[in-house]
């Protein structure tokens, strides 16, 4: 399967612990986007980037979220000091600099 | 501020049946409309796109319809099937869809036998 790969597939913690999600993009893909799904919601972006660089943060993205992406292949999405709203599905997608958006299956974290 | 708005919430059609799903929206800075299809529990999956410089798009059974005026565009599916049932998210993006993407709020799509 060469599609993007998100692990782990779920997450239960408890509110004020830490966790950190991966993604391996399409390998060809330079570009990397984070968004975040609540319940009945469509998607909405965290951030992106383009290779190794963070281009764009939303201001969904509050102090206690950081994201890397360090060699420019996966990225790895930390929230700090989780609180019960942070439970929600985390997706990420992959693109060529201006091809579409592929979504990899996501991470469903709750937060108890 | 919900940059892409989409109606209905949800649909229910008929096996064989047309379904249609429409948006809207402000922003004439997005040049890139694609629409998604999200199983339960799964990621969303590209189904269509289309650009702001034709009026209409078709890929087997899909087809955007898109109104450059009235800044709407909507999906048509045709021969609508129960494999079909999942939710659909229209979405918008600038710069040709290198940046990131407003999505809509989903419509709940059933297609009853």
């Amino acid at each position: 399967d060469t599609g993007v790969s998100q692990d782990p597939r779920h997450k239960i913690t408890k509110r004020g612990q830490n966790v950190t999600f991966r993604c391996d993009p399409i390998s060809e893909h330079n570009r990397l986007y984070w968004y975040r799904q609540t319940l009945g919601q469509g998607p909405e972006f965290l951030t992106y980037f383009q290779n190794e660089a963070q281009l764009e943060k939303s201001r969904l993205l509050s102090d206690r979220f950081s994201a890397e992406r360090p060699k420019g292949s996966f990225s790895t999405l930390e929230i700090q000091r989780t609180e019960q709203g942070d439970s929600a599905m985390y997706l990420c997608a992959s693109s060529l600099a201006s091809g579409p958006q592929y979504f990899g299956p996501g991470t469903r974290l709750t937060v108890l | 501020q919900q940059q892409v708005k989409q109606s209905p919430q949800s649909l229910i059609v008929q096996k064989g049946g047309i379904s249609i799903i429409n948006c809207a929206y402000e922003n004439t800075a997005f040049d890139y409309f694609p629409w998604y299809q999200q199983f339960p529990g799964k990621g969303p999956a590209l189904l269509i796109a289309i650009r702001p410089d034709v009026s209409e798009k078709k890929e087997g059974r899909f087809t955007i319809s898109f109104n450059k005026s009235a800044k709407q565009f909507s999906l048509h599916i045709m021969d609508s099937q129960p494999g079909d049932s999942a939710t659909y998210f229209c979405a918008a993006s600038m710069e040709s869809g290198a940046n990131n993407l407003f999505f809509g709020t989903g419509t709940r799509l059933t297609v009853i036998p």
